[in-house]
């Protein structure tokens, strides 16, 4: 079955440092994997995805996501933090078999970005 | 294009009625999935939709139920409604890309928030 773990509930950095939100996943086949951002009292935002290629992912906002199929991970980036980036971060997974748009999801890391 | 949208934003009910919560789509998106958020259980898939027939299902009791229709909006009801069915109800949209199966992203709205007392 597919699985992702967010090991960490939340994640504490000073505006200006580098920041890592941890995934680590199971997968049966390629893993589709994804990060979404939720703000307060709204709904998930997408900001990026593994599907193939490059390992090194680039998404929105500055965010950037590692995959590293030796250690099944896929931990989100930023080189420098903004307070802004205050906010519950989710990483998920496609389901089985891909002709489903379920995508299952880890526990979510609370990212707190202080000034 | 506008985002997909969430109808209503708060809802309050009592334990044994039922609710109706609706969803449109991002224009041009055929593929509705709806899930349970909660602090507790987190993000729970419950049901898919894709050109008015439900795809794929998660594991919800009868009582939760959806539709599509014909525009691709969405709508899921809740029968019997019991305490523990408050939560913050999502609705996500996606693009079907033809020969790109599992990568493309979903698309999520700002939820409907359901508190049952």
């Amino acid at each position: 079955a597919q699985s992702v773990a967010q090991p960490e509930d939340q994640v504490n950095v000073a505006e200006g440092n580098p920041l890592t939100v941890k995934c680590t996943y199971s997968v049966s086949g390629n893993p589709y994997l994804f990060w979404y951002v939720q703000y307060p009292n709204r709904g998930l935002q997408f900001l990026l995805k593994y599907i193939t290629g490059d390992n090194l992912v680039k998404g929105s906002y500055g965010f950037e996501a590692e995959f590293n199929k030796s250690q099944t991970s896929f931990h989100l980036k930023k080189p420098s933090a903004l307070v802004s980036d205050s906010a519950l971060y989710f990483c998920a997974v496609r389901d089985l078999p891909y002709n489903t748009d379920k995508l299952i999801f880890g526990t979510g890391t609370r990212l707190q970005v202080f000034p | 294009k506008a985002g997909v949208t969430q109808t209503p934003r708060y809802l309050i009910k009592t334990r044994g009625q039922q609710v109706t919560l609706s969803c449109s789509p991002i224009s041009g998106h055929r593929s509705v999935s709806w899930y349970q958020q909660t602090p507790g259980q987190g993000l729970q898939f419950l049901f898919e939709y894709f050109s008015e027939t439900q795809r794929n299902k998660g594991n919800f009791p009868g009582r939760f139920s959806g539709r599509q229709f014909s525009n691709s909006r969405s709508e899921m009801n809740v029968s019997t409604l019991e305490l523990g069915d408050s939560a913050l109800y999502l609705c996500a949209s996606s693009e079907e890309l033809a020969g790109f199966r599992g990568g493309n992203e979903q698309f999520f709205g700002p939820g409907t928030r359901l508190t049952v007392l």
